[in-house]
């Protein structure tokens, strides 16, 4: 069974502070994976995915992630926080178009001013 | 994005009452898929629809779960006797027949379970 792991539940970081959401993945094939953002009280937005070509990708809000198959990775970055930034963040799996999302626990972002 | 709405945003009943939990795309789509996110939880898999028919679910869904397209574009999920580990968030998702490898979702639906 697919698994994620998202290391580090919550985040601290300073406005204009590089943002670093690890994630990485069980999988014996390469998956497809997302990022998604969840604001409080509210329901998931797709930030980026990456399902084939070019392993950096870029999403919206200036986030962008990059694909390693070697280190079966898909960490999430942003170069300068914003305050707009907090919400919490969850990676997540899919084997193939149309299959189930595997989720990982999620990563909570705090930016301090 | 594809535009998703749920409905009701929050629903409060007695344990072992039914529930039903609607989704209502704002265009035609192919595939939907029924997720559950309890206080502190990972968001957890349910069930997918796709062609109308269920192309797989989880364990969590039992049979006290069920899903449907009553009229070719709501698409509900009915939990027929409430327990108090129901109580969780439900995100209803859709996928386009144009992007089939991604999920849009819904603002969810809390239950709360008595």
């Amino acid at each position: 069974a697919q698994s994620v792991t998202q290391l580090g539940s919550h985040v601290s970081v300073s406005e204009g502070a590089l943002v670093l959401l690890r994630c990485n993945y069980s999988s014996s094939v390469p998956p497809y994976l997302f990022w998604y953002v969840q604001y409080p009280n509210q329901g998931l937005q797709l930030l980026l995915k990456y399902t084939t070509g070019a392993t950096l990708v870029k999403g919206i809000n200036g986030f962008e992630a990059e694909f390693k198959k070697s280190e079966t990775s898909f960490h999430l970055t942003k170069p300068s926080a914003h305050m707009s930034d907090a919400a919490e963040y969850f990676c997540a799996v899919s084997m193939t178009a149309g299959n189930k999302l595997t989720f990982g626990g999620g990563t909570r972002v705090l930016v301090k001013p | 994005e594809p535009e998703v709405t749920q409905t009701p945003s929050h629903q409060v009943t007695q344990m072992g009452q039914e529930v039903i939990l609607r989704c209502v795309p704002i265009s035609n789509h192919l595939y939907f898929y029924w997720y559950r996110q309890i206080l502190g939880q990972k968001v957890e898999f349910l069930v997918s629809f796709y062609n109308n028919e269920i192309s797989e679910k989880s364990e969590i869904f039992d049979d006290q779960f069920s899903v449907e397209r009553p009229d070719g574009s709501n698409f509900t999920l009915k939990i027929r006797s409430t327990k108090l580990e129901d109580s969780a968030m439900y995100f209803c998702a859709i996928g386009t027949s144009g992007s089939a490898d991604t999920q849009y979702f819904g603002p969810g639906t809390r239950l709360t379970v008595l």
